[in-house]
This record gives structure tokens, C-alpha cells and sequence, in this order.
């Protein structure tokens, strides 16, 4: 079957640095997602990685190991409107998001 | 403007009543889609609807059913509620190129709430 897997839950202080992983397991890979939902709104894009490497976009990077069915989303200078559920999703060969449960960050002052 | 809009964003029903969900882009999308989001905040996909075909998630029961009249507009109809259809309800949309989705944008989500 396929699945993605993330912690639960995970806990940073403002201004430090958090890392999420995401390990998957897809039938066929066509590039990674990661979303941020806060409490009570939509999901909205943050990064899609489809070779592996990093990506860096602004605060956030996310980097993809495709060998190693692995990644992870690097939040840097963590604000506390950063609290969020972080979403790893992966594009399999039929073109079909698979979703992974999400991470629930907190961020403490 | 709004690219993703959902209504309403609240629906509260009794158990065996029919509902609908409805969903509009204005992004120029070629592909729309209904996802499941329970109270363990996992997304679900229910349907993926573009230009060309409606592609139906088996394990949605058949009392919903996706309704399209045009590529800017995919509504999600909901018969004989039941208590486990208690969630929000999220609409999105992206474009495809060559068989390839791109990015998904999100709806704010419907929360739909049966008694």
C-alpha cells in the first residue's frame, strides 16, 4: 500500500530552527509537496521537490532523497505565527496527491 | 479576489437530510477536486474532475456525487447524511500540463457538522 509518514507533533521555540521529516512509500514518485495548514483554515503550498537536493525559499528549505524515500522541511528563525500542521504529500504515477497526517508545530516564545 | 471559494463555510444538518457543497475557481484550472478532511486532520480525496473525465475515489459512498456544470465550478452533493460524515470539506484546484498536476490550491474549507 501506500503511505506517508510524519510525526504526530513537534515542538520549537521562536527563533530557533525545527526540522520535519517525511518518509514515503508510493507506487511510482512524481515529486514531493509540503502545505501549511493553520487551525480552522486551508492548506496552502510551500514547496514541491521533484529531483533530489534542497530548496530554499526565503525561512524555509525543503530537501528530497529519492533513493531513500526521504524528506524534510527546514523551518529557520521560527516565528510564533508559524504554529501550524505541516502537510507532506507525494504524486504518485497516476498523478494522485497521497497525503501524509501532518505535523502539528508549536512554537513556544 | 478569492481564488479558491467554497459555500457556505458552515453547514449544520440532521441525519438523513441531502446537502450541497458548492465549490468555484477562478484560476483558469483545467482540474478541481473534493477532499475529506476528519477530525484526525487527514485529507482524503474523494473526486478529481477536469475538462475530460470524472475520476471517482472507490471508497466514497455513493450518496456523494460531484456535479460540474463548467471547468470554473465542481459541487459536491451529499444524500442521507450520516453522523460519519461529520468533517470539513475542502475544494481545490491546479492546473494540468501534459498529464502532469501542478501545485493544488485550496478552498477555505466547509465544515460540515450532522446532528
Amino acid at each position: 500500500g501506500q503511505n506517508i509518514d510524519q510525526p504526530t507533533e513537534m515542538t520549537a521555540t521562536e527563533g530557533a530552527i525545527v526540522q520535519i521529516n517525511c518518509t514515503y512509500q508510493t507506487s511510482g514518485f512524481n515529486g514531493l509537496f509540503w502545505y501549511q495548514q493553520h487551525a480552522g483554515e486551508a492548506p496552502t503550498f510551500l514547496s514541491y521537490n521533484v529531483l533530489d537536493g534542497l530548496e530554499e525559499k526565503g525561512r524555509f528549505s525543503s530537501f528530497l532523497s529519492r533513493s531513500k524515500g526521504y524528506s524534510y522541511l527546514l523551518l529557520k528563525e521560527l516565528q510564533m505565527k508559524d504554529s501550524a500542521s505541516y502537510l507532506c504529500a507525494v504524486m504518485d504515477s497516476n498523478y494522485q496527491l497521497i497525503w501524509g497526517a501532518g505535523t502539528k508545530l508549536i512554537i513556544k516564545p | 479576489d478569492t481564488a479558491v471559494s467554497q459555500t457556505p463555510k458552515y453547514l449544520v444538518t440532521q441525519m438523513g437530510n441531502d446537502k450541497s457543497i458548492k465549490c468555484e475557481q477562478n484560476l483558469g484550472h483545467d482540474t478541481m477536486y473534493w477532499y475529506k478532511q476528519d477530525s484526525k486532520k487527514f485529507l482524503k480525496i474523494m473526486f478529481s474532475y477536469n475538462n475530460k473525465e470524472l475520476i471517482i475515489n472507490e471508497t466514497v459512498p455513493n450518496r456523494f456525487s460531484p456535479k460540474s456544470p463548467d471547468k470554473a465550478h465542481l459541487n459536491l452533493h451529499i444524500n442521507s447524511l450520516e453522523l460519519g460524515d461529520s468533517a470539513v470539506y475542502f475544494c481545490a484546484s491546479s492546473q494540468e500540463r501534459a498529464g502532469v498536476t501542478d501545485t493544488q490550491y485550496f478552498g477555505p474549507g466547509t465544515r460540515l457538522t450532522v446532528l
